[in-house]
């Protein structure tokens, strides 16, 4: 059964500072990884995609490393901003069933001014 | 566009009644899926529909829980006999394809039910 965890649970921070939330999985045979935001009392929105055949992936702030053999992503905030707290989800895909994802617990992140 | 929408957002009701939660999906997106998110928890996969159909309902937890999608588009989640256990938020969220290899999952804002 794939297992994510994501280290730290919860994560305050002084604006402008760069920051690096972590994400380990212990399936090999993960075929992707998404990151994800989830703001209080709103659904989830999708930041960024790793496939498998890929290492990261960047989005203005963001960048999401993955790698496989460590069974590890990382997600990179730079320069953060009050706008950035809330809490952030890793989600692994497995091989064979590309469709269900298996979600960490998630990391709050609270970035203050 | 519009995204995924879920009605009611919240949804309050007594053990031993029967519900049922809406999601309405993407315009045009074939795959659709619902997770369950307990307090402090990630969300869980309960049920994967392609089309009309549904693909994977491994995540189902017992016989009380339902899915249909009729026309391959609103699908409903219904739960019998509700119990406390079964209080979380309802998350629906759909895809174009369903091959995650290029998809990305698009959630909806929730239904939370309140099982009193």
């Amino acid at each position: 059964k794939q297992e994510v965890t994501q280290i730290p649970a919860a994560l305050s921070v002084p604006e402008g500072e760069n920051l690096v939330l972590n994400c380990s999985f212990t399936d090999s045979a993960i075929y992707n990884l998404q990151w994800f935001r989830q703001d209080p009392g709103k659904g989830l929105t999708s930041l960024l995609l790793i496939q498998s055949s890929q290492r990261e992936q960047t989005s203005g702030r963001l960048n999401a490393s993955l790698d496989k053999s460590s069974g590890r992503s990382t997600l990179y905030i730079a320069a953060s901003q009050p706008g950035d707290s809330a809490t952030y989800l890793c989600a692994g895909v497995r091989g064979g069933s590309n469709y269900k994802l298996t979600f960490g617990k998630g990391t709050l992140l609270t970035v203050n001014p | 566009g519009a995204g995924v929408s879920q009605t009611p957002s919240n949804k309050v009701t007594e053990k031993g009644k029967y519900v049922e939660l809406r999601c309405d999906p993407i315009s045009g997106h074939t795959a659709l899926y619902w997770y369950r998110q307990s307090l402090g928890q990630g969300p869980e996969f309960l049920i994967y529909f392609q089309g009309t159909g549904a693909a994977d309902d491994s995540g189902l937890p017992n016989d009380r829980f339902f899915a249909v999608r009729p026309e391959g588009s609103v699908s409903t989640l219904k739960i019998q006999r509700t119990e406390r256990g079964d209080s979380a938020v309802y998350l629906c969220a759909s895809s174009l394809r369903g091959s995650v290899n290029t998809d990305t999952q698009y959630f909806g804002p929730g239904t939370r039910l309140t099982v009193l």
